[in-house]
């Protein structure tokens, strides 16, 4: 079993759409967690980071950590073409520990 | 704020020539950068983790004279390529975590590499 395990997808939704996106994990150490936006031939964006279990938002995006589950969710509100990217989940055990990445969910926003 | 950057963007070499890729944290110190390679459409494969002033961690399979690293200052880490050969043909890319504050690192642009 890996680490984190993330859909590829691909993902396809209209624009104004609610997207989830979502990433399980096996390793209980992990405590922080991240999402990435990775645009075709660019490096990653960090989009946003949290701290063990909770939400947190900011602007249209929404992360939420559920450490019991061990599940991690992105939700984009009333997404937008410029969304269209590779979402990628990341985690770590600690904040001098490297990170371990999902593979990434390809996502593209219709107009 | 938390910019990264990576010089070259790209660059095409010859089998069995070296090439350097420099990467510059471009507003804040970076004690730790991070050196990863992702092919198209796999996600990033963590290479080694560079720390200033010391000698670079090594991710199990990578080859440490081969991928040689550099982290000379608290802004700047240099990946070297030795005698490269068609198979490194790749997407590095580099990122830098912020010294004194979380986890979060921020990458920069990537720099693709073909090797003929």
């Amino acid at each position: 079993q890996k680490e984190v395990e993330q859909d590829p997808g691909p993902l396809s939704v209209p624009e104004g759409a609610i997207v989830s996106l979502n990433c399980t994990y096996s390793n209980s150490a992990f405590q922080y967690f991240m999402w990435y936006r990775q645009y075709s031939r660019k490096g990653p964006e960090l989009l946003m980071y949290t701290y063990s279990s909770g939400n947190k938002e900011d602007g249209r995006f929404t992360a939420q950590v559920d450490k019991s589950s061990k599940y991690i969710s992105l939700f984009i509100r009333d997404s937008q073409p410029s969304d269209s990217a590779t979402y990628l989940c990341a985690m770590s055990k600690g904040s001098n520990y490297k990170l371990t990445f999902g593979k990434g969910t390809l996502l593209t926003v219709n107009p | 704020g938390a910019v990264v950057s990576q010089h070259p963007s790209w660059v095409i070499c010859k089998s069995g020539t070296s090439v350097k890729i420099e990467c510059r944290s471009l507003d804040f110190q970076a004690t730790t950068m991070f050196w990863y390679r992702q092919f198209p459409k796999q996600s990033l494969m963590l290479m080694a983790t560079s720390n200033e002033g010391s000698k670079a961690t090594y991710e199990q399979g990578v080859e440490k004279d081969k991928f040689l690293i550099n982290h000379a200052s608290l802004t700047l880490s240099t990946l070297t390529v030795t005698s490269a050969h068609p198979e490194d043909s790749s997407f590095y890319i580099c990122s830098a975590r912020v010294s004194g504050g979380y986890n979060e690192q921020f990458f920069g642009p990537g720099t693709r590499l073909t090797v003929l």
